[in-house]
């Protein structure tokens, strides 16, 4: 299947500080990505739909001004979490859509980032 | 809300099949059940989909019935390794490119 690589895998930040989270396919173009949360004990949740050259579709509740996410070439898109405070502490996950034609596709997973706020 | 419901635990013994049930009773024609899989502190992992027909791959069959209504996943010969949160999730038509991740089945293979 398809490789998808998230940088960094741990990260720990001030309270206050941004963090910016890398997302790239390795051996195929995405043009469009996915970000996803994940709290302890919890299911993933999309947080926002990101597409190649143009902005990010944002899920309901979710604040855009807080949660950039920039998806500047066919395999990186990064999100940045902005004046981080330990309520962002979770599990962010990204995914990277292959299309297989006809009304479906495949989205492959990144390994996922660990952010905690201080 | 996800769209689909599957028990929240399962057991299984090593080498044997362990068959993952999901109903889905409100899928629409046009949309496909998929299956994946969470280890813990991992990404989610994709494991198999389908339309209508029975499928099968390396990994997993996946037995679809023919209302539609309802599958099963099925690991051939469970290991260790294949224990997980195993997610089963509508997608297309409609809702083509998002996936909506429900509670899943947590899958203990045991020795």
């Amino acid at each position: 299947g398809a490789v998808v690589s998230q940088h960094p895998s741990r990260v720990i930040c001030k309270s206050g500080t941004s963090v910016k989270i890398e997302c790239r396919s390795l051996d195929f173009q995405a043009t469009t990505m996915f970000w996803y949360r994940q709290f302890p004990k919890q299911s993933l949740m999309l947080m926002a739909t990101s597409n190649e050259g143009s902005k990010a579709t944002y899920e309901q509740g979710v604040e855009k001004d807080k949660f950039l996410i920039n998806h500047a070439s066919l395999t990186l898109s990064t999100l940045t979490v902005t004046s981080a405070h330990p309520e962002d502490s979770s599990f962010y996950i990204c995914s990277a859509r292959v299309p297989l034609g006809g009304s479906t596709d495949t989205q492959y997973f990144g390994p996922g980032t660990r952010l905690t706020v201080l | 809300d996800a769209k689909t419901t599957q028990p929240p635990s399962m057991d299984c013994a090593e080498g044997r099949a362990a068959n993952l049930p999901c109903n889905h009773s409100t899928i629409s024609g046009n949309e496909y059940v998929y299956w994946y899989r969470q280890i813990h502190s991992q990404g989610p992992q994709y494991i198999i989909h389908g339309l209508k027909n029975n499928e099968t791959n390396e990994m997993a069959s996946l037995i679809i019935t023919e209302d539609r209504k309802s599958s099963t996943l099925i690991l051939p010969h469970a290991t260790l390794r294949d224990t997980a949160v195993y997610y089963c999730i509508l997608t297309g038509g409609t809702s083509y490119g998002k996936l909506t991740f429900g509670q899943g089945t947590i899958l203990t293979v045991h020795p």
